[in-house]
């Protein structure tokens, strides 16, 4: 059974860092990319992040490009999200999510972690 | 930046209705879209891929249509679990989600 487990959200001030973490598990985990994807509450998703299997190729929406670096750990299955300078409008439950392979879009998601950035 | 539109934002049926769903894309996705569903408090679901594959597990009543930049999702006769929010996603120029349909019982 695959499973995502997201962790390392909370509170933080603007101009803070966090770093959340995806634990991985039930698929081998070094042969799929992976992605970050966010909700504002009360809004829509937005995808955040990407990373290639390998962890070669990164990819950023570009309202965080600059601020966030997204990496990944092959060797412990586990996916990252290092947030710099963060925001107000940082503030989102945010989910990892496995990519289906091929192009395919997300076919599983973790539970989701909250980052609220507030003073 | 491709845009992907929903319409309606709301939708108001009753169970065993039949509700139609639609994602316009800015731009050709061709047939790279897909559906997916979230209930309140839950991550959300994959129930589409390539515009008219259902994924595993997801019941016959899901069907998604369309190609280039109209695509819709038709649940053919909603159960009471079908109520939910529905967001459509393109896979041709990086990921974009349109804002979502609500779907409502009336």
């Amino acid at each position: 059974e695959v499973q995502l487990l997201e962790s390392g959200g909370g509170l933080v001030q603007p101009g803070g860092s966090l770093r959340l973490s995806c634990a991985a598990s039930g698929f081998t985990f070094s042969e799929y990319g992976m992605d970050w994807v966010r909700q504002a509450p009360g809004k829509g998703l937005e995808w955040v992040s990407a990373i290639s299997s390998g962890g070669e190729r990164t990819y950023y929406v570009g309202s965080v490009k600059g601020r966030f670096t997204i990496s990944r750990d092959n060797s412990r299955n586990v996916l990252f999200l290092q947030m710099n300078s963060l925001s107000l409008e940082d503030t989102a439950v945010y989910y990892c999510a496995k990519e289906g392979g091929h192009g395919l879009p997300f076919d599983f998601w973790g539970q989701g972690i909250l980052v609220t950035v507030s003073s | 930046e491709i845009v992907l539109t929903q319409s309606p934002a709301t939708l108001s049926l009753s169970p065993g209705e039949r509700a139609t769903l639609s994602c316009r894309a800015s731009q050709s996705v061709s047939s790279s879209l897909a559906w997916y569903q979230q209930k309140p408090g839950q991550a959300p679901r994959l129930l589409i891929y390539a515009a008219s594959n259902r994924a595993t597990g997801i019941p016959a009543r899901f069907t998604g249509s369309g190609s280039g930049t109209d695509f819709t999702l038709t649940i053919s006769s909603l159960e009471p679990e079908d109520f939910a929010v529905y967001y459509c996603q393109q896979r041709f120029d990086w990921w974009t989600f349109g804002q979502g349909t609500k779907v409502e019982i009336k």
